[in-house]
């Protein structure tokens, strides 16, 4: 099992300011499949980024993905009010599919 | 606009088994463009990828609950379900049904993965007596 260890663990930034989550794999991640979502309370998590760096249908340029292998980068250029939430990374490269414990963006 | 939709009992005994449906709208259940996956999340805390199933019938599931799951497809219903047994109040969580959409790469044999792009909005089991 691909082990996925998300840092930090909370991020306080301010709206405008450029956040960058980590997503580290125990193992490398075949043909790059790692998705990013985002979750706000409530509600259900909505996918970002696939496949390591191709944003999904409808999300924001600011949002941006990158790395291969064991390493993984989700940036939030400048963010938004609407961007605090808390950030998953997910590989579905390799059976199970697993998820990292989360990362939450908060306002400072 | 595909929508997911879960439906179920919110309580289930210990023991018991738990018995959930994803019902999909404005979309095909059986296209092979995608598959079908259950994910749980207890209060609090992060996600745990289930199982998913293909029109097929093939299934993948977590190693840690494969005991005790079984994910089935009704295509003529265009639903999936999830069944989990031997229920502890350790399985209390917001269940979700996703869809997983892929891509057939010509001359290469395979398909690509888009990740889990459409969720259902999730149904809370609480497991107690």
């Amino acid at each position: 099992e691909i082990v996925l260890t998300q840092s930090p663990g909370t991020l306080s930034l301010s709206p405008g300011e450029r956040a960058t989550l980590s997503c580290r794999a125990s193992q490398s991640v075949s043909s790059s499949y790692l998705a990013w979502y985002q979750q706000k309370p409530g509600q259900a998590p909505r996918i970002l980024i696939y496949g390591a760096s191709s944003r999904a249908t409808g999300i924001p340029d600011r949002f941006s993905g990158s790395g291969s292998g064991t390493d993984f980068t989700l940036t939030i250029r400048r963010l938004e009010p609407e961007d605090f939430a808390v950030y998953y990374c997910q590989q579905y490269g390799g059976s199970p599919w697993t998820f990292g414990q989360g990362t939450k963006v908060e306002i400072k | 606009q595909v929508q997911l939709q879960e439906s179920g009992p919110g309580l289930v005994k210990p023991s018991q088994t738990l018995s959930l449906t994803c019902t999909v709208s404005s979309g095909s259940i059986s296209s092979g463009s995608h598959c079908w996956s259950w994910i749980r999340q207890p209060a609090g805390k992060g996600l745990e990828w289930i199982g998913r199933i293909y029109t097929s019938g093939s299934t993948d599931y977590n190693p840690s609950l494969k005991s005790r799951v079984i994910i089935s497809v009704d295509t003529s219903k265009n639903q999936f379900s999830l069944k989990l047994s031997s229920l502890t109040a350790a399985d209390t969580a917001v269940y979700y049904c996703a869809r997983v959409s892929r891509q057939w790469l010509v001359g290469t044999g395979e398909y690509y993965y888009y990740g889990m792009d459409v969720w259902g909005q999730g149904t809370t089991v609480t497991v107690s007596s």
